[in-house]
């Protein structure tokens, strides 16, 4: 059973340029969140999409933006990449009908590195 | 001042040492309580789940939550090297967004 998987591993880009993350989630699953991990940092919530929608959304600017498609897979678009956006960008999926909280089943995450 | 606030450590032991790791929060609206293992280069995976106070027994590992002091721990007996690694501890009031602590880096030395 594959668990959560993401695209690219690894991606640099420069200031200004745009990215494009991607995440199959874990069979069964439904919904999917996404965090940025800086380095020596926790994981801080973006967004969580669930029946193709945004739920949720973290403290983040306009130019982060997502999708998730009907097979559930997502989609994290960055635009106009500042140096600051450089970290591991997690993508986490669960079941919404978990009683309690979402519990979080990671991926390896996609390491953005942008010059 | 941050929601959930967590030492980062790194913290060095000895193998077979018994670790302590802790947590503090500030919303009291938290219910869920979450330990979350990271090994380098790799997504965070769940170690432990609490709901509400009180402790938790899995194998070598213990979940101790205290809700009037706003304060959780995760113990580790018997330390093996192959615990080393980032642990992050993670709440959320329901089916709400989680939110993690730094993480605090542990190294338990052969």
């Amino acid at each position: 059973d594959a668990g959560v998987t993401q695209s690219p591993t690894h991606l640099i880009k420069t200031r200004g340029q745009q990215v494009t993350l991607r995440c199959s989630p874990k069979s069964g699953h439904d919904t999917v969140s996404w965090y940025q991990q800086a380095l020596g940092q926790g994981p801080q919530f973006i967004f969580q999409y669930y029946e193709e929608e945004e739920r949720q959304r973290g403290n983040f600017p306009d130019r982060f933006s997502g999708h998730q498609f009907p097979n559930y897979s997502s989609e994290l678009n960055v635009n106009a990449l500042l140096l600051g956006d450089s970290a591991l960008y997690l993508c986490a999926s669960s079941l919404v009908e978990y009683s309690g909280a979402n519990v979080l089943t990671f991926g390896a995450g996609s390491r953005l590195t942008v010059l | 001042q941050k929601e959930v606030e967590q030492d980062p450590g790194p913290l060095s032991v000895p193998e077979g040492a018994i670790v302590s790791l802790n947590c503090t929060y500030s919303n009291s609206a938290f219910q869920y309580f979450m330990w979350y293992r990271q090994y380098s280069r790799k997504g965070p995976e769940l170690l432990m789940y609490t709901y509400s106070s009180g402790n938790k027994e899995d194998g070598r590992f213990t979940a101790q939550v205290d809700k009037s002091s706003k304060y959780i721990s995760l113990f580790i007996r018997d330390s093996q090297p192959s615990d080393s690694a980032t642990y992050l501890c993670a709440m959320t009031s329901s089916a709400s967004k989680i939110i993690f602590g730094s993480g605090t880096r542990l190294s338990i030395r052969p």
